[in-house]
C-alpha cells in the first residue's frame, strides 16, 4: 500500500500557482518525499524531492511541514502543459528497490 | 546524455500468444533497470528490477518473465498472454545503486484480445 495520500483531482487556472498536497503521516525519519508527474500516455517524469528542508528547482518548489507529516508541491505559474497526474512517494534505502506508487492527483490546468 | 528506448509503442496480441518487449538505455553504464505495469487510472506496479547483467528480481508472481542479456538491455517476455496482461508497460532506469530517481521510457501499450 502507498504510504502517501493525495486528492484524486484538482483544477487550477492557467498562470496561477498550483498547490498539490500530500499527506504522509507515517513517514519515517529516513524517508524522502519524491514527486513525479505523468502526462497522458507518457512515462512518469521526476520533478523534485526533499527530506526536511524546502526545496526548489526549475520545475517546482516542495514545502515540507516541520513535523514532516505532509508536503505541498507548488508549480508557480501553471501552464496547460502541466496537466498531468502527480505522484507523491515516500522512499528510503530500506524500501527494497520499490517506489510505492499510489493513484496520484489528476491536475487539470484550465485556460 | 542518457536516453531510454522502448518498442513497440503499441501492441495488440491474441490470448495465448507469446510476448517480447524490449528496452534499451544509452549513455550510461551499469544502470538499475525496472519493468512496471500500469492499469488504466492506476499507479505503477513494479514487476521486475535488475541491478546487473543476469540479475533479475521479481516483485509480483505472474506469467511474465524478464531477462537482462546485456548491461543496457532489459526484456520482458511471456510464453502465453492472458487477458489480464493488458496494460501500459513502462521501462525505467536509475543510476546504480540509487533507486529513487528513475527515468522512464515512453512505454508500450499492450492490448490482449
Amino acid at each position: 500500500d502507498a504510504k502517501t495520500t493525495q486528492p484524486p483531482s484538482m483544477d487550477c487556472a492557467e498562470g496561477r500557482a498550483a498547490n498539490l498536497p500530500c499527506n504522509h503521516s507515517t513517514i519515517s525519519g529516513n524517508e524522502y518525499v519524491y514527486w513525479y508527474r505523468q502526462i497522458h500516455s507518457q512515462g512518469p517524469q521526476y520533478i523534485i524531492h526533499g527530506l526536511k528542508n524546502n526545496e526548489t528547482n526549475e520545475m517546482a518548489s516542495l514545502i515540507i511541514t516541520e513535523d514532516r507529516k505532509s508536503s505541498t508541491l507548488i508549480l508557480p505559474h501553471a501552464t496547460l502543459r502541466d496537466t498531468a497526474v502527480y505522484y507523491c512517494i515516500a522512499y528510503s534505502m530500506d524500501s527494497n528497490y520499490q517506489l510505492i506508487w499510489g493513484a496520484g492527483t489528476k491536475l487539470i490546468i484550465k485556460p | 546524455s542518457q536516453t531510454i528506448h522502448q518498442w513497440p509503442a503499441t501492441l495488440v496480441q491474441p490470448v495465448g500468444s507469446p510476448l517480447s518487449l524490449e528496452c534499451t538505455v544509452e549513455g550510461t553504464s551499469n544502470p538499475n533497470l525496472y519493468w512496471y505495469r500500469q492499469a488504466a487510472g492506476r499507479g505503477l506496479q513494479l514487476l521486475f528490477y535488475s541491478v546487473g547483467i543476469g540479475q533479475i528480481s521479481s516483485e509480483v508472481p505472474q506469467n511474465l518473465s524478464a531477462s537482462r542479456p546485456q548491461d543496457r538491455q532489459f526484456i520482458l517476455s511471456s510464453k502465453k498472454l492472458l487477458l489480464s496482461d493488458s496494460g501500459f508497460y513502462l521501462c525505467a532506469w536509475s543510476v546504480h545503486p540509487a533507486v529513487e530517481t528513475q527515468y522512464f521510457g515512453p512505454g508500450t501499450r499492450l492490448l490482449v484480445l
